[in-house]
């Protein structure tokens, strides 16, 4: 089964750091570029960052730019989010979402996990 | 970036009704648009991929037309488990933005 489950969520103070990671299962990860799109509470989608197969192409929303680093690890089949300075517009339930094509860094996106959730106060 | 908008932002509707949604990019992405489903609680699914591919497992009552900067999403015949959120996404550029959604409900 094609699988990708999130995880690093939780509560944190404006300014300071967090990294979710996403492990994927069932699919071969380093055939896809890999996403996240976050989503506030009771807003719609916000696409966040995205990573080719190899790691040679990246991009970021405009909102995130500076402040977060993605990554990924293709040997623990893994993407990562590292999100610094973070702020109160941060909070949110991340998603990690796999494109349906091969290679291409952008597309539909065929396969999302089921988040994680980021709350950013004091 | 490229801005998506969609209209109506809800609607209300009859079961077996005909649903429609539009979406209009601030430029042109030829078919570069996709549309998604999202039940509360849960993550988005895609239904449509370059604006009028059917992704495989999803019922034939759903449809998508366009190219350009106008597209078009449609329920055929609505049914009580349509009952969701609808976003369209661009992907000719990233970033790849998404339209602020379509709440669509039983009326």
């Amino acid at each position: 089964e094609v699988q990708l489950v999130e995880s690093g969520g939780g509560l944190v103070q404006p300014g300071r750091s967090l990294r979710l990671s996403c492990a994927a299962s069932g699919f071969t990860f380093d055939d896809y570029a890999m996403h996240w799109v976050r989503q506030a509470p009771g807003k719609g989608l916000e696409w966040v960052s995205g990573i080719s197969w190899n790691s040679g192409s990246i991009g970021y929303a405009d909102s995130v730019k500076g402040r977060f680093t993605i990554s990924r690890d293709n040997a623990k089949n893994s993407l990562y989010l590292q999100m610094n300075s973070l702020r109160a517009e941060d909070t949110a339930l991340y998603y990690c979402a796999k494109p349906r094509e091969v290679v291409v860094i952008r597309g539909a996106f065929d396969i999302w996990g089921q988040g994680t959730m980021v709350t950013v106060s004091s | 970036d490229i801005q998506m908008t969609q209209s109506p932002s809800s609607l209300s509707a009859s079961v077996g009704d005909r649903v429609t949604i539009t979406c209009q990019a601030s430029q042109d992405i030829s078919n570069y648009l996709n549309w998604y489903q999202q039940k509360p609680g849960k993550a988005p699914k895609l239904l449509i991929y370059d604006a009028s591919n059917l992704e495989t497992g999803v019922p034939s009552r759903f449809s998508g037309s366009g190219s350009g900067t106008d597209f078009t999403f449609t329920i055929s015949s609505l049914q009580p488990e349509d009952i969701a959120t609808y976003y369209c996404q661009q992907y000719d550029n990233l970033p790849e933005t998404f339209g602020p959604g379509t709440k669509v409900d039983i009326k």
